[in-house]
């Protein structure tokens, strides 16, 4: 069952823009999590999330939780080549199962 | 540093054959997670374990099946491997209590042929 839909699927952008990847869900979720995968390798957590609201910054990337606990966003500020990659946004449930979201495919462009 | 560690990054296996992907983690995590990840179908959920000994099916266990002797090690294996198990298989790692994060480790592609 896919809980959580990731928008947009793929996004194409150049260097220097700014972007936001959206991650939502009728379900209300425990925590959730922030991926980035590149081709090959295993997604590497970025930010966990737990609190309604909450909003957490790793350098370019800002990361909200929504005030209901069922959406999340991520938002890049002036997007650069090495920001490319897969974004997963994955949910926790209360009985410490995950739900991962489709994905966003982010390609930044020199 | 947390670690999950996958056996193998790639592997190739004939049809019919018996594979097993082993799965460490170094963090003394409770839960103990197996995925696939395919292009358009996003990661699934094969398997989870709780506790040594113990498994519960996800959303497309069949064809699988696993083993955790060991809290640290979580075994997936695949009986008869078939042509529609090529993948990447993904194994996850979380603790049983706090903010839920579940660290992934970097993934066996499979092909089966």
């Amino acid at each position: 069952t896919q809980l959580l839909e990731q928008s947009p699927q793929f996004l194409s952008i150049q260097e220097g823009e700014n972007l936001t990847v959206y991650c939502n869900s009728s379900s209300v979720f425990s925590s959730l999590q922030w991926y980035r995968q590149e081709p090959g390798e295993g997604p590497v957590l970025l930010v966990t999330v737990v609190t309604g609201g909450e909003v957490k910054k790793l350098k370019r990337l800002t990361f909200q939780f929504g005030d209901a606990r069922k959406d999340s966003s991520l938002h890049i500020t002036a997007a650069q080549p090495g920001d490319t990659g897969l974004y997963l946004c994955a949910g926790a449930n209360t009985g410490n199962q995950f739900y991962f979201g489709t994905g966003t495919s982010l390609t930044v462009i020199p | 540093d947390v670690k999950v560690t996958q056996s193998s990054r790639y592997l190739v296996k004939r049809t019919g054959e018996k594979v097993f992907l082993e799965c460490v983690q170094d963090m003394d995590h409770e839960n103990m997670f197996w995925y696939r990840q395919d292009p358009g179908l996003g990661l699934r959920l094969i398997y989870f374990s709780y506790d040594v000994k113990m498994k519960e099916k996800g959303d497309i266990p069949e064809g699988y099946s696993v083993s955790r002797e060991k809290k640290e090690r979580f075994s997936l294996i695949l009986e008869s491997a078939s042509t529609n198990q090529t993948s990447m298989y993904l194994c996850a790692s979380s603790a049983w209590w706090g903010a839920g994060e579940q660290y992934v480790g970097p993934g066996t592609r499979l092909t089966v042929t």
